[in-house]
C-alpha cells in the first residue's frame, strides 16, 4: 500500500553514536511529523513541517535532536550522541494538510546500549 | 493548554460484552479529538474523529465515540467486543482545525484486554 513508511524498522546503537531515522510520507501530503513513544513519557510531539513553512521544533528535547525534510517529502531525524534515554520508538505520521487527520508509519524501536 | 486524560490504564471484558473507554479532555479552545488504537509493533490507525459536527462520532470496526461538552468527556464505546480489539487505544486532542497547527496531545492510553 501507499503509507507511511519508515526505516529502519529497528535500531540498536552504542551510546555516543549518531543516528538518523527515515520517513517517507504518503505522496501528496504536505504535513510530516515526528513523535517519540517511550514508556515513561508516553506519546510526545517532537517536531512537524508544512509545506515551505519554518517547521515547528517546539517538541525536540534537546539540541541533539534535529531534523529536515527534502524536496517537500521525505524527512530525517537524526539524533547526535545518543543516549540512554533516547531509546523509544520514533513515529513519523503525514497528512494531506494541518486540518486533516494524520496517518502513521510502523515506527523505529530505537535501542541505545 | 490542552490535555486529555485517560481514566483506565488497562480495561478487561470479555468477547462479546460492551466496551467502553474513558477520556475526558482540557481545552481553551473548542478543540478536535481523536481516538487511535495501537496493535503490538504497529503504528497508530484512526479509528475516529470529532470536529464539531454531530456530537456523536462513528468510526471503524464498530467503534464510536460521543462529545460531550459539558461533561469534557469524549468516551469511546463498542456494543460488542472482539477477540481482534484487544491493542492499546489513545485518546488525543489537537487545536481546532481553524488553528495553523497539526500538533497532537496524547492521553497516557488504556490497554484493552478481551477475554474468551
Amino acid at each position: 500500500g501507499a503509507g507511511v513508511s519508515q526505516s529502519p524498522s529497528n535500531k540498536v546503537t552504542e551510546k555516543g553514536k549518531d543516528v538518523e531515522l527515515r520517513c517517507d510520507p504518503i505522496s501528496g501530503h504536505t504535513a510530516l511529523y515526528w513523535y517519540r513513544q517511550s514508556l515513561g513519557q508516553g506519546l510526545e510531539f517532537l517536531i512537524y513541517f508544512q509545506g515551505n513553512s519554518a517547521p515547528d521544533k517546539s517538541g525536540l528535547p534537546s539540541d541533539r535532536f534535529s531534523a529536515e525534510r527534502t524536496g517537500g517529502s521525505v524527512s530525517t531525524l537524526t539524533i547526535q550522541r545518543t543516549q540512554q534515554e533516547d531509546s523509544a520508538v520514533y513515529l513519523c505520521a503525514s497528512s494531506a494538510d494541518l486540518t486533516q487527520p494524520q496517518h502513521f508509519g510502523d515506527g523505529t524501536r530505537l535501542s541505545i546500549l | 493548554a490542552q490535555s486529555v486524560t485517560q481514566l483506565d490504564s488497562h480495561v478487561s471484558v470479555s468477547e462479546g460484552t460492551p466496551v467502553l473507554l474513558r477520556c475526558n479532555y482540557s481545552s481553551s479552545y473548542s478543540p478536535s479529538l481523536f481516538w487511535y488504537v495501537q496493535h503490538p509493533n504497529k503504528g497508530l490507525q484512526l479509528l475516529l474523529k470529532y470536529t464539531s459536527a454531530a456530537t456523536l462520532v462513528k468510526g471503524i470496526n464498530g467503534f464510536e465515540a460521543e462529545f460531550k461538552k459539558s461533561e469534557t468527556s469524549f468516551h469511546l464505546t463498542k456494543p460488542s467486543a472482539h477477540m481482534s480489539d484487544a491493542a492499546e487505544y489513545f485518546c488525543v486532542v489537537s487545536k481546532p482545525h481553524s488553528s495553523n497547527t497539526g500538533k497532537l496531545i496524547f492521553g497516557q492510553g488504556t490497554t484493552l484486554q478481551v477475554k474468551p
